[in-house]
C-alpha cells in the first residue's frame, strides 16, 4: 500500500516568506509526527498528533511554527516569516496506534530560504 | 531526560567484512530502541526493534541487534557486509511504557562500503 507521502519533496523560499509543508501519513494511521533534521544531525522532534488532537508541541521552536491536522488525517507544518536558520528537511511520520507501534516516515521535505 | 549516543560518525568496511555500529542510551526507564537506515534521498525505513521480551532482536537485510541493559546499549551487525549496506544509520529511542511516541535520534553513523 501507500506510505507516507509529503509535499512538496523541495521548497526554495526567501527570506520572510511563509511556508506550508504538509504530510498525507499512512491510510488509517492514528499518530502523526514531524521531526526536523539539520545537515549532518539526527532528525529532532517538534510535534505529534494524535487524531486531530495536538498532543505535544514541545519541540517547536518558536512561535513561528505551527502545526494543524484539521481532520485527523494530513497534516500541515506551516513556518512564518522565514529565516535562513529554518533549512533542514522535515520528515512527517504516521503510526497506527497511539504511540505505540512503528513510526514510518515519509521521504521528508528539503527547505532551503536564501 | 532521555538521549542516544551513537560513536562513529563514519564507519568503513571492506565488503564481507562484519559490520558494527555502535548505540548507547541515556533513559531513566527501560526504552523502546530502533535502528533506523537512510538511503540517498529516501525516508527513514526501519530495520528493527527492542520493545519488550528477548534482547536479541533481528531486523532486515541480516542486520541484528541486542540489548545490554548493564551497559546501556543497542549495537547494530551484520556478519557480512553488502555494498547495498551503504547508508546511513539512526539509531533511536523512545520511552518504555508510555503512550508518548516521540523518538530521540542519534547524530547518525555513515557507513561505506569498499569492494
Amino acid at each position: 500500500g501507500a506510505g507516507v507521502s509529503q509535499s512538496p519533496r523541495y521548497k526554495v523560499t526567501k527570506r520572510g516568506q511563509d511556508v506550508a509543508l504538509r504530510c498525507d501519513p499512512i491510510s488509517g494511521h492514528v499518530s502523526l509526527y514531524w521531526y526536523r533534521q539539520a545537515l549532518g544531525q539526527g532528525p529532532e522532534f517538534l510535534t505529534y498528533f494524535n487524531y486531530e488532537a495536538q498532543q505535544d508541541k514541545s519541540g517547536l521552536p518558536n512561535d513561528r511554527f505551527s502545526a494543524e491536522r484539521p481532520e485527523g488525517s494530513i497534516s500541515t507544518l506551516t513556518i512564518q516569516r522565514t529565516e535562513q536558520r529554518d533549512s533542514a528537511m522535515y520528515r512527517c511520520a504516521s503510526s497506527s496506534l497511539t504511540g505505540q507501534e512503528t513510526q514510518y516516515f515519509g521521504p521528508g521535505t528539503r527547505l532551503l530560504v536564501l | 531526560a532521555q538521549s542516544v549516543t551513537q560513536l562513529g560518525s563514519h564507519v568503513s568496511v571492506s565488503e564481507g567484512a562484519l559490520v558494527l555500529l555502535r548505540c548507547n542510551y541515556s533513559s531513566s526507564v527501560p526504552p523502546y530502541l530502533f535502528w533506523y537506515v537512510q538511503y540517498p534521498n529516501q525516508g527513514l525505513q526501519l530495520l528493527l526493534k527492542y520493545t519488550t521480551g528477548a534482547t536479541l532482536v533481528k531486523g532486515i537485510n541480516g542486520f541484528e541487534a541486542e540489548f545490554k541493559k548493564s551497559e546501556t546499549s543497542f549495537h547494530l551487525t551484520k556478519p557480512s557486509a553488502h555494498m547495498s549496506d551503504a547508508a546511513e544509520y539512526f539509531c533511536a529511542s523512545r520511552k518504555g511504557g508510555s503512550t508518548l511516541g516521540r523518538l530521540y535520534f542519534g547524530r547518525g553513523t555513515q557507513l561505506t562500503v569498499w569492494p
